[in-house]
């Protein structure tokens, strides 16, 4: 059962662009969202979170959007670097904190 | 402050052997959590621990076992090895007080032949 569905799956931006990742969730026990970065080989990095009781959480060029009524977020990546590429999932926690994680979004950015 | 650490880093079974993962957590976590990514696909919860008990697990068969220990560091045994097992197994910590914030491991690649 997928209950964090994750778009696009894949993204190629211009360096200096705004990649935006999206996510919809339908478990509403759900009470904790982060994201995750992932580079090849190695082990996903938590980059941001928000809870839903927040609309917006922004941590330097990475902002959370949360829309509580939709049951969906996003992941807005400003000025996006070429450093920036990698697979990013998103996630969802309740409970004993197991984390459901999205399909994951493939980034390229280009210079 | 000393991250979460995993060994071995890379591992090659054969079909219908057993192996075992370790993992270290995070100073100051005391729930380990382990997943398994395969190629392509987003972690998949395999179970938890906390203060050394199970403390909740996913669609995974018997044959996967953990243990933790009373620093929490945690091994992952998988009984008779399949070629599906063939994943990167990583292992995440965290701590209950500390909001859910998980952190992940580099993770062990096995391949099963």
């Amino acid at each position: 059962q997928q209950q964090v569905k994750q778009s696009p799956q894949s993204l190629i931006v211009q360096k200096g662009g705004i990649s935006i990742i999206n996510c919809a969730y339908e478990n509403t026990a759900f009470d904790y969202f982060p994201w995750y970065q992932q580079f090849p080989g190695k082990g996903p990095a938590l980059l941001i979170a928000i809870r839903p009781d927040v609309s917006e959480k922004k941590e330097g060029r990475f902002t959370i959007s949360f829309n509580k009524s939709a049951k969906q977020f996003s992941l807005h990546i400003m000025d996006s670097q070429p450093g920036d590429s990698a697979t990013y999932f998103c996630a969802a926690l309740s409970g004993y904190q197991k984390v459901t994680f999205g399909t994951g979004t493939k980034l390229q950015v280009i210079p | 402050e000393t991250g979460v650490t995993q060994s071995p880093t890379h591992l090659i079974k054969t079909r219908g052997q057993q192996v075992t993962l370790r993992c270290s957590s995070q100073s100051g976590h005391n729930t380990v959590s382990w997943y398994q990514q395969a190629l392509g696909q987003g972690p998949q919860f395999i179970f938890q621990y906390y203060r050394e008990e199970e403390n909740g697990r996913g669609n995974f068969p018997p044959r996967f076992s953990g243990l933790q220990f009373p620093n929490y560091s945690s091994e992952l045994n998988v009984n008779a090895l399949e070629l599906d097992d063939s994943a990167l197994y990583l292992c995440a910590s965290s701590s209950p007080d500390q909001g859910g914030a998980q952190y992940f491991g580099p993770g062990t690649r096995l391949l099963v032949l």
